[in-house]
């Protein structure tokens, strides 16, 4: 497609639920983040990948949180057991040169876990 | 580990007036840097970026930016802003060869234009 996309784009869980969001990134794109973004506290990085591996994993808040990529393209972003404080809007961005460091984001999915 | 402070978290301007949002960075080695914008309702994009050359980068709507590499400073300004201004900006800095690339983004600076 023309841009990344993601979904859903509006999650409402119950706490203690596992959700799961969805990255599509723009085609041919081999680099892949993730990013949190709460209320007052910017993008918090979450983790990186080069093609199917993940370099950086540092970001993420607990071992409740996990992603994968597959085929270089698509990723998942999963949460377990979700908690009020996962409530965020998550942000997935590609990049097709990882020297650059421009990234073109997609419109995020907001999660509200009750 | 690199981080970006940007010291303004609201910032309320009438229109025609002169913008500047401040941006600090704290790593040592060879950086790019990055300003992007969210205006309400859309996502994320880019309003300008600085790799080399000119440290005074212009980006889109008339933005401009400078790099200050002794004050690791890479403040954004607008000579006369725009109701359509209003906005979020992000403030970013990647630091160049550490073996991947990871963009890290300041907090942001809601700015909101009076008409």
């Amino acid at each position: 497609g023309a841009g990344v996309s993601q979904s859903p784009s509006n999650k409402v869980t119950e706490k203690g639920k596992d959700v799961e969001l969805r990255c599509d990134p723009i085609s041919g794109h081999t680099a892949l983040y993730w990013y949190r973004q709460s209320l007052g506290q910017g993008l918090e990085f979450l983790i990186y990948f080069q093609g199917n591996s993940a370099p950086d994993k540092s970001g993420l808040p607990s071992d409740r949180f996990s992603a994968e990529r597959t085929g270089g393209s698509v990723s998942t972003l999963t949460i377990q057991r979700t908690q009020q404080e996962d409530s965020a809007v998550y942000l997935c961005a590609s990049n097709p040169d990882r020297e650059t460091g421009e990234l073109f984001f997609g419109e995020g999915s907001r999660l509200t876990v009750l | 580990a690199q981080s970006v402070s940007q010291h303004n978290h609201h910032v309320i301007l009438s229109e025609a007036a002169s913008l500047e949002l401040g941006c600090n960075y704290s790593y040592g080695g060879t950086v790019n840097l990055f300003w992007y914008v969210q205006y309400p309702g859309q996502h994320l994009q880019l309003l300008l970026k600085y790799f080399s050359g000119d440290p005074l980068v212009k980006g889109i709507k008339g933005f401009e930016a400078e790099f200050i590499k002794s004050k690791f400073s890479f403040n954004l300004r607008k000579p006369s802003v725009q109701w359509s201004d209003t906005a979020e900006y992000f403030c970013a800095v990647n630091a160049v060869n550490t073996g991947f690339q990871k963009l890290v983004f300041g907090t942001g600076t809601r700015l909101l234009v009076s008409p």
